[in-house]
């Protein structure tokens, strides 16, 4: 059962206009979320997060959105550019109390930036 | 850099014949993490550490084992592989209390 789910495989967009990934979950003790970007042959590398006490956090030309109602969140990139290409995961997780924070990953959107 | 180093990048071995993969990582986390990927799969964590304490997933298959002999390294020993094994193997690392996790570039197996 996928507690995060991205639902689009795949997202392509012009050069200069925003992207936007969306991500919904549905574990309700997710209270923490991540997205991480990924280049072929790399590990997966930190981008933005949001705690579930905002509904909003930017960084840049990157701005994450949070609806906890809807359990769903969403990142923006404006404007986009072609070095964006490459896959975003969505990454969430609970406040377990302890230490370590486990993620639970979806299976990430291929966005393709055309010049 | 400090950074999380994974080798071999690319591995193959044989059905059933026992692999290991490494991870090292210069950032002096407490925390390492195993994740397994396969093909247009979301990464799937199978064991964490931390320090010498290790946290076994209750769906990691037993034939998957791990060894931490330090902070700087950590072994993912496959005892017997299978072709459902082949994937991509992520080490992660992260500090106590972070959600952040550091990933290396990965280990590509291929059992043939």
């Amino acid at each position: 059962d996928q507690q995060v789910k991205q639902n689009s495989p795949s997202l392509s967009v012009q050069e200069g206009r925003i992207s936007i990934l969306n991500c919904d979950y549905t574990n309700s003790m997710f209270d923490y979320f991540l997205w991480y970007k990924k280049y072929p042959a790399e590990g997966p590398t930190f981008l933005i997060s949001i705690s579930s006490i905002k509904d909003k956090n930017e960084d840049g030309r990157f701005t994450v959105f949070l609806n906890k109602s809807a359990k769903h969140l969403s990142l923006h990139i404006v404007p986009s550019q072609p070095g964006d290409s490459a896959v975003y995961f969505c990454a969430a997780s609970p406040n377990s109390g302890g230490s370590n924070y486990k993620l639970t990953f979806g299976k990430g959107t291929l966005l393709t930036v055309n010049p | 850099d400090a950074m999380v180093i994974q080798n071999p990048r690319y591995q193959v071995t044989q059905f059933g014949k026992p692999v290991t993969l490494s991870c090292s990582q210069t950032l002096n986390h407490n925390v390492m993490y195993w994740y397994q990927q396969k093909s247009s799969q979301a990464p799937k964590l199978l064991f964490h550490y931390y320090d010498k304490d290790f946290n076994n997933e209750a769906d990691t298959p037993d034939n998957f084992q791990s060894r931490r002999p330090n902070t700087s390294f950590c072994f993912l020993d496959i005892r017997s592989p299978g072709l459902g094994d082949a994937a991509m193997y992520l080490c992660a690392t992260s500090r106590p209390w972070g959600y952040e996790q550091y990933f290396g570039p990965g280990t590509r197996l291929t059992v043939t």
